[in-house]
C-alpha cells in the first residue's frame, strides 16, 4: 500500500539553527500539506503546496518557514532560525483529490 | 473561521461495550467531514469521509454518520487493538486544508 515516507523521523536542534524536514509524498497525488502538532495539542494546519506553488498558508507559517519540491518527488519543509516553541510534531499530508494521507511525522526537538 | 469539537476527551471501555464519540463543529460550506485514527508517536491513519448529513460509512467495528451539525463515531463490540486517539477534522469552502478537534482517546481494556 503506497504511504508518505517523512526523514528523519527524529531530529534535535540547537535554537537557531536551521532544518530541513523531508516528506516523499505517494505517487501521483498532487497536493501536498504540512502539519504540525505540539505536544498534547491539535493537529495544526500549517501549508499547502500545488502546482509548484504555496496554495494556502496558516499565521504559524511566517518567514522562518518555506517549503519547496526540488526535484520533483521530495517535498520539503525548512525552518530558518529555530525557536524553542517550534518543538513538535512535523507531518507531511498528500492527496489525490479529497483524502488526505499522512505520513509518521518528524519529531523535531529544539533545546 | 472552521471549529471543531470532540467529545469525550477520552473514554474507557470494556472490551465489548458499544459507544459513540462524538465530533461538533462549525464551517463555511461543508467540503468533507473526515475522521481518522492516530495511535502514540505515528501519524493520523485515514478512516473515512462524510459529505453530507445522513451520510454513513462502515470499517469493521466503525461507523461514522453525519448531521448539519456534528458526526458520530460508533464503535461495536471494541477490542484492544481499537484503542487509540480518534481524530475528527472539516474542511470548508477557505480551502483545502483541513481543520482538526482534538480528538478523543479511547482506551478498550481486556
Amino acid at each position: 500500500e503506497p504511504e508518505v515516507t517523512q526523514t528523519p523521523s527524529h531530529q534535535v536542534t540547537q535554537m537557531g539553527q536551521e532544518v530541513i524536514l523531508r516528506c516523499v509524498p505517494i505517487s501521483n497525488h498532487l497536493y501536498f500539506y504540512w502539519y504540525r502538532q505540539i505536544l498534547g495539542q491539535k493537529v495544526e494546519f500549517l501549508v499547502s503546496f500545488y502546482n509548484n506553488e504555496i496554495s494556502e498558508k496558516s499565521e504559524i507559517f511566517d518567514d522562518q518557514f518555506s517549503v519547496e519540491r526540488p526535484d520533483g518527488s521530495n517535498f520539503t519543509l525548512k525552518i530558518r532560525s529555530t525557536k524553542l516553541e517550534d518543538s513538535a510534531m512535523y507531518f507531511c499530508a498528500t492527496s489525490w483529490d479529497t483524502e488526505a494521507f499522512f505520513g509518521q511525522g518528524t519529531r523535531l526537538t529544539v533545546v | 473561521e472552521d471549529q471543531v469539537t470532540q467529545s469525550p476527551e477520552a473514554l474507557r471501555l470494556q472490551e465489548g461495550e458499544s459507544s459513540s464519540l462524538n465530533c461538533s463543529y462549525t464551517v463555511s460550506g461543508l467540503r468533507g467531514l473526515f475522521w481518522y485514527r492516530q495511535d502514540p508517536g505515528k501519524g493520523p491513519e485515514f478512516l473515512f469521509t462524510l459529505y453530507s448529513a445522513g451520510e454513513e460509512k462502515e470499517k469493521e467495528r466503525l461507523k461514522a454518520t453525519l448531521t448539519k451539525k456534528e458526526s458520530f463515531l460508533h464503535i461495536t463490540a471494541p477490542k484492544p487493538e481499537d484503542s487509540a486517539t480518534y481524530l475528527c477534522a472539516v474542511r470548508g469552502n477557505a480551502g483545502n486544508m483541513l481543520t482538526f478537534g482534538g480528538g478523543t482517546r479511547l482506551m478498550v481494556k481486556p
